[in-house]
């Protein structure tokens, strides 16, 4: 069965980098995803990867996958208030048309 | 482009009444799907359209229905709402079936009475 499993709160210092993990438990993920919802907003995409790849970089995200383990982490370097926000891991499978499976989302609280 | 459009952004129903969440894309996307947002539950599926014509259930189907006559159009129908559908609706569309990229829409906020 499919299950994505984060941790619920994440608390850093403004200025640190904040990491978020998730772990999944379908080997046959495809794709990987990263998606943040600010407060009464929609989700937004802020980045993926393939399930072929162990690393990408966008800017300050940098996101790892360690496909032994099923882990995939997003780490933001500089957090800044504005990061402040639910960030949400979700898998896919290439092909298949039932969609996403998210996590429950992990919240994470800038500290001045 | 518009991107995924939802209306309405929120309502407030009565238990036993019937509505329906409308969704739009003009991104000539054929995958589009409806998701409901519990705290603590994370997003679910509800239900899924591969083209237009062609729909099939998600997770969490039961109490709605939902139909595509166009490409752009994918509308989610509760036909006797209960308080347990009191829920965040979110529509999504993507090119096909698993692509890498599924556009949301910014959602309905729902709540029955």
């Amino acid at each position: 069965g499919e299950d994505v499993e984060q941790s619920l709160f994440l608390s850093v210092r403004e200025g640190d980098s904040s990491v978020i993990n998730c772990t999944y438990t379908d080997s046959s993920s495809t794709y990987l995803y990263w998606y943040k919802q600010e407060p009464g907003a929609g989700l937004q995409l802020l980045t993926y990867i393939f399930s072929n790849m162990d690393m990408k970089q966008d800017q300050r995200l940098t996101v790892l996958l360690n496909k032994k383990d099923k882990h995939l982490s997003l780490r933001i370097a500089d957090t800044q208030t504005g990061d402040s926000a639910i960030y949400f891991c979700a898998e896919s499978i290439g092909g298949r048309a039932d969609g996403l499976t998210f996590g429950k989302g992990t919240h994470l609280i800038i500290q001045p | 482009n518009a991107g995924v459009t939802q209306t309405p952004k929120f309502q407030v129903l009565k238990t036993g009444q019937s509505m329906t969440l409308q969704c739009a894309q003009d991104m000539n996307h054929e995958y589009m799907s409806w998701y409901r947002q519990d705290p603590g539950m994370g997003l679910r599926l509800i239900h899924y359209s591969v083209g237009a014509g062609i729909t099939d259930q998600g997770e969490v189907p039961n109490g709605y229905n939902v139909s595509r006559s166009t490409t752009e159009d994918f509308p989610l129908r509760l036909l006797s709402a209960a308080p347990s559908q009191t829920s965040v609706y979110f529509c999504a569309s993507s090119y096909s079936a698993g692509a890498d990229t599924q556009y949301f829409g910014p959602g309905t906020r729902l709540t029955v009475l």
